[in-house]
């Protein structure tokens, strides 16, 4: 069973402390992993898809990477407006590669 | 251009009653998913359509909870008596084909009293 666990599940950070979110991950044969935020009372909004270890990907503020084992989401000096909870999901390879595994989130809160 | 779209934003019934949300997803999206997200909880998958027909039933919690697509395009979940547990946010999403990036609607806020 494909499994997703993020880390911490809550980051206060004042504006312009970078750091950085954890997802570690176990799935049968990776597809994507996939990066998610969303704000209070909307959808999740993408924001990256990773295929391949060693892969990076740059948004902004906002760097994801991946490894065999998990993903990272770097922030530097983040703003308020990044206060969201970030989510990451796997899809694997095979019959199943349209559904999407989710951890449970990291809500991060960017103070002024 | 327009996302997808779900209505209603919120829904209050009445433990028991008989509750239909609609999605309206992206034109040409063929790949349809309804997610259900409980507080503090990541989406987790209920069901899958590729075109008409329901390709991935599987997340569906049991019985009660049903879902269409009749014309490939407008799908509705629907819950049968409901429950107190059935309360969450019911998100649905779109792709363009089955492994291609997802779009979420704004979910429906689904309360049960």
């Amino acid at each position: 069973e494909d499994q997703v666990t993020q880390s911490p599940e809550a980051l206060r950070l004042q504006e312009g402390e970078s750091s950085s979110l954890n997802c570690s991950y176990t799935v049968s044969g990776l597809r994507g992993l996939f990066w998610y935020r969303q704000d209070p009372g909307k959808g999740p909004e993408f924001l990256f898809t990773l295929y391949s270890a060693g892969e990076e990907k740059e948004k902004e503020r906002l760097k994801a990477t991946l490894t065999k084992k998990e993903s990272f989401l770097h922030i530097t000096a983040p703003k308020p407006e990044d206060s969201a909870t970030y989510l990451c999901a796997v899809q694997a390879r095979g019959g199943s590669n349209y559904k999407l595994t989710f951890g449970k989130g990291t809500l991060l809160t960017v103070n002024p | 251009g327009a996302g997808v779209s779900q209505t209603p934003s919120n829904k209050v019934t009445e433990k028991g009653k008989y509750v239909e949300l609609r999605c309206d997803p992206i034109s040409g999206h063929t790949a349809l998913y309804w997610y259900r997200q409980s507080l503090g909880q990541g989406p987790e998958f209920l069901i899958y359509f590729q075109g008409t027909g329901a390709a991935d039933d599987s997340g569906l919690p049991n019985d009660r909870f049903f879902a269409v697509r009749p014309e490939g395009s407008v799908s509705t979940l629907k819950i049968q008596r409901t429950e107190r547990g059935d309360s969450a946010v019911y998100l649905c999403a779109s792709s363009l084909q089955p492994s291609a990036r997802a779009y979420f609607g704004p979910g429906t806020r689904l309360l049960v009293l």
